[in-house]
């Protein structure tokens, strides 16, 4: 079985940094992805971590640690566009992707 | 490129009748993956092609739901004798075959609305 926990909302003001954590339970783990969806919109890409440690795609940073079945996705100077759910998401040995409920992070002025 | 292109964008129907939804993938990409998703909720995993063929299934998916692709490119999903709880927006997504490091596309879905 997969099992994922992500804080359910989080809150935070135009140009702060907010983490978002995400604890997973799967087997077959090969890594984690990372997804944005804008209300009514489509999920999109965010990063994809296989081995452990930081990467880096402008203002949004992710992290992995395997040992620790952990990641999180930080976000930097956070804008009002950020407003969104995020989601993370290990993918199976298909590429096919297991989604939790997801964070929805709400950015105030 | 124009991305993943499902239609319809919506569709209404009443209880009882079938829909259809077609999804068009981005063209080179040989992976097609359906979801569902409701309102306050994740993508919701229903079936896997790899190419033509039909790879994965999720047990949530009832035996209403049918999905082919036929060709290896465009897929379409159809739902039989539709249900009020049907009511959701379904997903379609393409990626390439590159293992797990294959980020998926997404269309903008079919919203459909059972009555």
């Amino acid at each position: 079985g997969q099992s994922l926990e992500q804080p359910s909302e989080v809150t935070a003001v135009e140009g702060a940094i907010v983490q978002i954590n995400c604890t997973y339970q799967t087997s077959g783990f090969y890594g984690l992805s990372w997804y944005q969806q804008h209300d009514g919109g489509a999920p999109t890409f965010l990063s994809y971590n296989a081995l452990d440690g930081l990467e880096e795609t402008g203002r949004f940073s992710s992290f992995l640690s395997r040992s620790d079945s952990y990641g999180y996705l930080l976000l930097q100077e956070l804008q009002m566009k950020d407003s969104a759910s995020y989601f993370c998401a290990p993918p199976s040995n298909t590429g096919k992707l297991i989604f939790g409920q997801g964070t929805t992070l709400q950015v105030k002025p | 490129d124009t991305g993943v292109s499902q239609n319809p964008r919506h569709k209404i129907t009443k209880r009882g009748q079938n829909v259809t939804f077609r999804c068009d993938p981005i063209s080179e990409h040989n992976r097609l993956y359906w979801y569902r998703q409701t309102l306050g909720q994740g993508p919701e995993f229903l079936t896997y092609f790899q190419n033509e063929a039909q790879l994965e299934k999720s047990r949530l998916l009832s035996d209403r739901f049918s999905a082919e692709r036929p060709k290896g490119s465009f897929s379409t999903l159809e739902i039989q004798r539709t249900e009020q709880g049907d009511s959701a927006m379904y997903l379609c997504a393409s990626s390439l075959d590159l293992g797990q490091n294959s980020p998926l596309h997404f269309g903008n879905g079919t919203r459909l609305t059972v009555t």
